[in-house]
């Protein structure tokens, strides 16, 4: 069974509108990963949370990390088809074993 | 060049026969892993090692076993290739300091 569970599993969006992907585990994490999946293709890092509480922002995509380290959000604000693909977070479950949830597969409509 | 390399890119197989997918890295990292993916299931752990005398099971080691030749080697079998493992499989290494994950392209296997 997956530890990470993400939601929603899909969304289709149109140009210009922002979007949450949601990330949940049932147990405090170490550290947190977001990363990008173009469809068959690899995987490219967007970002590492660590701390409660944090948040870090690239271009327009931003993730926090909850106080608890259990939830993790990523936002993209004003979305572009550029932002299409697979959003897979990743979780540090201590001595750096590291497991994926499902993936959300987005796409954004011109 | 690819800082983690995955050879072969692409692999078609019948079942039963023994297949070997290796990773070969350049950027020096002692922790290195194996994953797969099937849509709809997200990543999935294989194995993992953290240097040649160090490797743990993932969370769906069975059917697969590992070797790690040396610190920039670590290489996936598949003894006796079952259709149900027909997936793309993904090799990664850890920069120990950041915790940043290295991804290499990925070796998609099919398993007739």
């Amino acid at each position: 069974s997956q530890e990470l569970e993400q939601s929603p599993q899909s969304l289709i969006v149109q140009e210009g509108k922002n979007l949450t992907i949601n990330c949940t585990s049932s147990k405090t994490l170490y550290g947190l990963y977001w990363y990008k999946q173009k469809y068959g293709e690899g995987l490219i890092f967007l970002m590492m949370l660590q701390k409660g509480g944090e948040e870090k922002s690239h271009e327009k995509i931003t993730a926090k990390l909850d106080e608890k380290k259990q939830q993790s959000s990523l936002h993209i604000t004003a979305s572009q088809p550029s932002h299409a693909g697979i959003y897979l977070c990743g979780a540090d479950r201590g001595y750096q074993k590291v497991t994926f949830g499902t993936g959300t597969k987005l796409q954004v409509i011109p | 060049d690819a800082d983690v390399t995955q050879t072969p890119r692409n692999r078609i197989t019948k079942t039963g026969k023994r297949i070997m997918l290796e990773c070969s890295q350049t950027k020096g990292h002692d922790r290195m892993y194996w994953y797969r993916q099937d849509p709809g299931l997200g990543l999935r752990l294989i194995y993992y090692s953290f240097d040649v005398k160090d490797i743990n099971k993932g969370e769906i080691s069975d059917g697969y076993s590992v070797s790690r030749q040396a610190q920039a080697k670590f290489s996936l079998s598949l003894e006796s290739a079952i259709p149900n493992q027909t997936a793309l499989y993904f090799c990664a290494t850890m920069a120990e300091n950041t915790g940043e994950l290295f991804f290499g392209e990925g070796s998609r296997l099919t398993v007739l």
